[in-house]
């Protein structure tokens, strides 16, 4: 079964500086979809940037990019330019591709919680 | 275009009653996630329907159980509710099977007394 670990339950960063957090997987599959959600204290789910394994050029969204190294099986989000907005539980999560029916759920790391100090 | 709702948003009951959830997923969507989510245990994938069969069920008793519908909504119904049952309740849809991106509704909490 996949895992994935964030090995940073929190971070913080003063605003307009650059922050950058860890993820980890380990998976047997070579194809598979890793994801970088945020979840601010509304609750709501919402999705920073999704990076597809068989593509080595990393992921890109505005203020918001990752560092995926497949062999290492490493994926973290750099965000740039923090702003208070930014400020949110970050969840990193792994979904294998069809080829392994019945196992493409998406699978959590346990979260890393971002302050943005002023 | 709308997101993913969930109705309804907060939801207190008490051990031993049933409840039901319900998720609209963003239109033409056809898949539809659930995920519970405790601060003890994280969040877990419970089950996801697509073209109204479960295709994938995740490690929770039979009191949870779940249904989609042909317009892709679905409903999750937990029976004989437990104090542990207390949690966020998330639904996430895609546009198809398994290689979408699952984008998320904002949650029902459920509180069992």
């Amino acid at each position: 079964a996949q895992t994935v670990t964030q090995s940073q339950p929190e971070m913080s960063v003063q605003e307009a500086e650059t922050v950058t957090l860890s993820c980890t997987y380990d998976t047997s599959e070579s194809d598979y979809y890793l994801f970088w959600y945020k979840q601010p204290p509304s609750r709501q789910m919402i999705l920073v940037i999704r990076q597809e394994a068989y593509k080595q050029q990393n992921a890109t969204e505005n203020r918001f990019s990752v560092n995926f190294q497949k062999a290492a099986k490493s994926f973290s989000l750099k965000i740039s330019d923090s702003q208070l907005g930014d400020a949110a539980m970050y969840f990193c999560a792994y979904r294998s591709v069809g080829s392994n029916f019945g196992n493409e759920k998406l699978t959590f790391g346990t979260g890393t919680r971002l302050t943005i100090i002023p | 275009k709308a997101g993913v709702t969930q109705t309804p948003r907060y939801l207190i009951k008490t051990r031993g009653q049933q409840v039901t959830l319900s998720c609209s997923p963003i239109s033409g969507h056809r898949s539809v996630s659930w995920y519970q989510q405790t601060p003890g245990q994280g969040l877990q994938f419970l089950f996801e329907y697509f073209s109204e069969t479960q295709r994938n069920k995740g490690n929770f008793p039979g009191r949870f159980s779940g249904r989609q519908f042909s317009n892709s909504r679905s409903e999750m119904n937990v029976s004989t509710l437990e104090l542990g049952d207390s949690a966020l309740y998330l639904c996430a849809s895609s546009l198809e099977y398994s290689t979408d991106t699952q984008y998320f509704g904002p949650g029902t909490r459920l509180t069992v007394l």
